[in-house]
């Protein structure tokens, strides 16, 4: 079974307006850490934000915040106010355990277009 | 400071052809992580070298796989001989060893390999 879930293969936002990108993971791991990356057209994957299984509060980088349902094992993006920039592939990663320093389980992204 | 650096960026070969991929991780980053997406799939983690010794190769496909991290620097990741099967964007990825949850992998533009 897939640990990484995005149900959304493609969204559309208008530029200046909130869009959610959902993620699901699955997990007996009590500690992990849940990782989203942006990977414009250029191909570089580009870190956006992190989540950590024991954190009380969500994530939250500037125009990028991280519902964090633990119960409902859910991570999902919000990218507040979009921008023509941000149209590209987002990826939803997870880390388990405590080997910090572990591999990462990817889901298979969600492209977004803003539209202007 | 310059981020991880891959090499080729685009490599086209024929079934039965060798091919080697090269990725320089951030200087000072311990850690270093191969993965490929294959057919627009998920990102799937192939190894994970500390320095020079491989922590964990439990994804790679097959024999004809060979990662090297000679002197705990830049990485090789040889294919051969290449199958149609192969084909997909191979991604590097590094991080320091910081022993704690928060650990980013920062990751490269990856290689596309096209295998004809």
């Amino acid at each position: 079974a897939q640990k990484i879930t995005q149900t959304q293969p493609g969204m559309f936002v208008q530029e200046k307006e909130a869009v959610t990108l959902d993620c699901t993971y699955d997990t007996s791991d009590p500690s992990y850490g849940l990782f989203w990356y942006k990977q414009p057209s250029s191909g570089e994957m580009i870190f956006l934000i992190y989540q950590g299984s024991y954190d009380q509060q969500n994530a939250t980088e500037g125009r990028y915040s991280l519902n964090f349902q633990k119960a409902r094992k859910s991570a999902n993006l919000v990218i507040s106010a979009s921008q023509l920039g941000d149209s590209a592939m987002y990826f939803c990663a997870m880390r388990e355990g405590f080997r910090y320093a572990g591999k990462s389980t990817f889901g298979d992204g969600t492209t977004l277009t803003v539209k202007p | 400071e310059a981020g991880v650096t891959q090499f080729p960026s685009h490599s086209v070969i024929e079934k039965g052809q060798t091919v080697t991929l090269r990725c320089d991780p951030i200087s000072g980053h311990d850690n270093l992580y191969w993965y490929r997406r294959v057919m627009g799939k998920e990102i799937k983690f192939l190894l994970h070298f500390v320095k020079e010794s491989k922590q964990d190769e439990s994804g790679m496909p097959n024999n004809r796989f060979l990662a090297e991290r000679t002197g705990g620097t830049y990485s090789t990741l040889k294919v051969q001989p290449a199958e149609l099967e192969d084909s997909g964007v191979y991604f590097c990825a590094s991080s320091q060893e910081t022993g704690r949850p928060k650990n980013i992998q920062y990751f490269g533009a990856g290689t596309r390999l096209s295998v004809l």
